[in-house]
């Protein structure tokens, strides 16, 4: 993939702010998809999922978007708390589960001011 | 009752050395994984083993090997080390039965400092 530079994007958000983390993926024929949080110094948790069949997940306070027709995923989180100050990533999995190949984002950090 | 372990947590080492990374997971899942995170936190594929068997074997120089002995562990052993190879491993396992969901669950990683 492309190197981003030296910095991860990041996104600052106020306390009790909704916030809104975009992802582009790459393969067309991908038809799975998933939003991981990494805090620092863990490994990345599972957050939301979603499949090509659908263009809408709700979970608890958050919600990912898909629109395949210009493979663009998002993830909202909702009255944002310090506690998700994270490193947030999308993946997409191109073999339809077969493979369980994985390729992830780039990652977007985010930070939330109390 | 931690689902996915790997050990150690910290491993620094001079460049030439050879190390391994143990990973253990009580989840009862079928496929293990390796991660590779860098510097920029871009989280790369590694290596994934079914049921011992090994089925993705990502663009890895061979100084890397993976080892199985059963299909609840996944180790990493790496040849003589050099500094490029310094970065956090992942270890990583999923069900991967048909019909199931893909989502991998992860271990805290493993940060390795080659000096």
């Amino acid at each position: 993939g492309e190197s981003v530079g030296l910095h991860l994007p990041t996104l600052s958000v106020q306390e009790g702010d909704n916030s809104i983390i975009n992802c582009a993926y790459s393969n067309s024929a991908s038809d799975y998809f998933i939003w991981y949080k990494q805090e620092s110094g863990k490994g990345p948790q599972f957050i939301i999922d979603i499949r090509s069949n659908m263009d809408k997940r709700q979970g608890q306070r958050v919600t990912v978007l898909l629109n395949k027709t210009v493979k663009h995923l998002s993830l909202q989180i909702a009255a944002t708390q310090p506690g998700d100050s994270a490193v947030y990533f999308c993946a997409e999995n191109p073999n339809g589960g077969s493979q369980g190949n994985l390729i992830f984002g780039k990652g977007t950090k985010l930070s939330v001011k109390p | 009752d931690t689902a996915v372990s790997q050990t150690p947590k910290y491993l620094v080492t001079q460049m030439g050395n050879d190390k391994s990374i143990k990973c253990e997971q009580n989840l009862g899942h079928d496929t293990m994984y390796w991660y590779k995170q860098d510097s920029k936190k871009f989280l790369k594929i590694m290596f994934s083993y079914n049921n011992k068997e090994l089925i993705i074997n990502e663009t890895v120089p061979n100084r890397f090997s993976p080892k199985s002995p059963d299909k609840a562990h996944l180790n990493l052993h790496i040849n003589s080390l050099e500094l490029g190879d310094s970065a956090v491993y992942f270890c990583a396992s999923s069900p991967r039965r048909a019909g199931t969901n893909e989502k991998l669950f992860f271990g805290s990683g493993t940060q390795l400092s080659v000096l």
